[in-house]
């Protein structure tokens, strides 16, 4: 399995709450992203980095915000979480070939 | 804008036997890659196989095929003496060969394989 890991794997937090869903890898990876996916659906792009200080709103909106102070860390805010929130985050990166490195993936559930 | 459609929503084979999941796409460009994921149960998402699209020559890896029919548009993926850690979902994948490395993707076939 490819070098990109996420924390919290799995996380309930009531209505009105702050989170950050963590994500880094160890690849050195510049280009990294998060998605969105819903149980068994397709995945929706919801940030996108180049590298550092480098940040991009995907195709989905998304009340959430990222940053990018460290190749290695692509870390997801949200600052007021609602029950429309609860989903699963998919963090990636992509190194020389193209290919995407996926990491387990954090399972929100907001109540 | 690029699109991706998978047709087969859930599909089911037996143990040994050969499955082909079904991929089509629409875009206007000319340089890009497909590719298709799996992710199991619960699991990481991984890289099945890729294929470029100047590529004539079909990709295979293992037991894991394409067939890349460009003027189709079409990109299905065959299984072939299926396992049961083939059990997950797939996703076909579009990426237009540019800076940005983003994938837009298939809605997925969930895959069954029953011993």
């Amino acid at each position: 399995e490819a070098d990109i890991y996420q924390t919290p794997r799995y996380l309930v937090i009531g209505t009105g709450k702050k989170i950050t869903l963590e994500c880094s890898q160890t690849m050195g990876h510049d280009k990294m992203y998060w998605y969105q996916q819903d149980p068994g659906m397709e995945l929706h792009l919801i940030h996108y980095s180049y590298g550092v200080n480098s940040t991009e709103k995907g195709d989905l909106s998304s009340e959430s915000t990222v940053s990018r102070i460290r190749t290695e860390h692509f870390p997801l805010t949200l600052e007021s979480a609602r029950p429309s929130h609860t989903s699963q985050y998919l963090c990636a990166s992509t190194g020389p070939t193209d290919e995407q490195y996926f990491g387990p993936g954090t399972r929100l559930t907001v109540t | 804008a690029q699109t991706v459609t998978q047709s087969q929503p859930e599909m089911s084979v037996q143990e040994a036997e050969t499955v082909t999941l079904s991929c089509t796409y629409d875009t206007s460009e000319n340089n890009y890659y497909l590719f298709w994921y799996k992710q199991p149960p619960s699991r990481q998402m991984i890289l099945v196989i890729r294929q470029e699209a100047y590529k004539q020559q079909n990709a295979t890896e293992n037991r894991f095929s394409v067939n890349f029919q460009k003027a189709a548009k079409s990109f299905s993926l065959k299984i072939s003496d299926s396992q049961l850690g083939d059990t997950a979902m797939y996703f076909c994948a579009f990426m237009v060969n540019n800076a940005g490395n983003m994938l837009t993707f298939g809605g997925g076939t969930r895959l069954m394989v029953k011993p």
